[in-house]
C-alpha cells in the first residue's frame, strides 16, 4: 500500500523565521510529487517535482525531491503570517487509474 | 466554470439519514477525484472519475457510499445511511489531464458533513 508521512504534525514560528517541512513516501513506480497549501478549505498547488524536475522554487518557497531517500523537503523562508496553513504533500501513483496518495499533512503557524 | 464549485458548503444531517453531494468541476477537465478530510487526518482517496467512468472506486469506505458522473462534468456522491463516522470535509477535485498523470490538481472548497 502506498504511504506519505509528513513531518513534524505541526509547528510554530516567529515571523522572519525559516522552516523546512519533510515529506516521505513508499510508493510503487513513483512518478510525481506535489506539495499543497491548505489555508481554510480548499488545497492549492504550489509545486510539482518529478524525476527531470528535482528543485523547484517560487519567491521565499521552494522544494527538493530526494528520490535517493524517497523524500522531500519544503523550505521557507523569511516565513509570515500569511505562511500560516496546512501543508500536504502528495504522491502519484499511476496504476489502473491515476491518483494522488496524500500525508496527512504540516500544521504550519507563523506567530508575530 | 472558473473554479470547482461544490455544494453544499455545510450540512448536519440526522444519523441514518441519506445525504448527497455535489461537485461541478473545471469545464473541459476529464478527470475528477473525491477525497475526504477528517480532523486532523490527510485527505483520503474514495473515488477517481475519467469521463463518466469510475477507473478505481478503492476508496469508498463501504457500500452505503456511491458516486456517479453524468454528461462528463457534474458528480454526485451519495452516502446512505449516514453514520457519526461519516463526518468529514468531503473534498472534490478536478484535472485537465487524461488517463496517466493527473499532475495538479484543483479542489473545490469542500462540503462539510455533520452528522448527528
Amino acid at each position: 500500500e502506498d504511504k506519505v508521512v509528513q513531518s513534524p504534525l505541526s509547528l510554530v514560528v516567529h515571523e522572519g523565521d525559516t522552516v523546512t517541512l519533510n515529506c516521505s513516501y513508499e510508493v510503487t513506480n513513483f512518478r510525481s510529487l506535489l506539495w499543497y497549501k491548505q489555508e481554510k478549505k480548499a488545497p492549492t498547488f504550489l509545486f510539482m517535482l518529478t524525476s527531470s524536475g528535482i528543485e523547484k522554487k517560487s519567491g521565499r518557497l521552494s522544494s527538493i525531491l530526494d528520490k535517493k531517500e524517497l523524500s522531500s523537503i519544503l523550505n521557507i523562508t523569511a516565513t509570515q503570517t500569511g505562511d500560516s496553513a496546512i501543508y500536504l504533500c502528495a504522491v502519484e501513483a499511476p496504476g489502473t487509474a491515476s491518483k494522488l496518495t496524500f500525508g496527512t499533512g504540516t500544521r504550519l503557524q507563523v506567530t508575530l | 466554470g472558473a473554479g470547482v464549485s461544490q455544494s453544499p458548503s455545510n450540512k448536519v444531517t440526522e444519523k441514518g439519514k441519506d445525504v448527497e453531494l455535489r461537485c461541478d468541476p473545471i469545464s473541459g477537465h476529464t478527470a475528477l477525484y473525491w477525497y475526504r478530510q477528517s480532523l486532523g487526518q490527510g485527505l483520503e482517496f474514495l473515488i477517481y472519475f475519467q469521463g463518466n467512468s469510475a477507473p478505481d472506486k478503492s476508496g469508498l469506505p463501504s457500500d452505503r457510499f456511491s458516486a456517479e458522473r453524468t454528461g462528463g462534468s457534474v458528480s454526485t456522491l451519495t452516502i446512505q445511511r449516514t453514520q457519526q463516522e461519516d463526518s468529514a470535509v468531503y473534498l472534490c477535485a478536478s484535472s485537465p489531464s487524461g488517463w496517466g498523470s493527473p499532475g495538479e490538481l484543483f479542489f473545490g472548497e469542500g462540503s462539510r458533513l455533520t452528522v448527528l
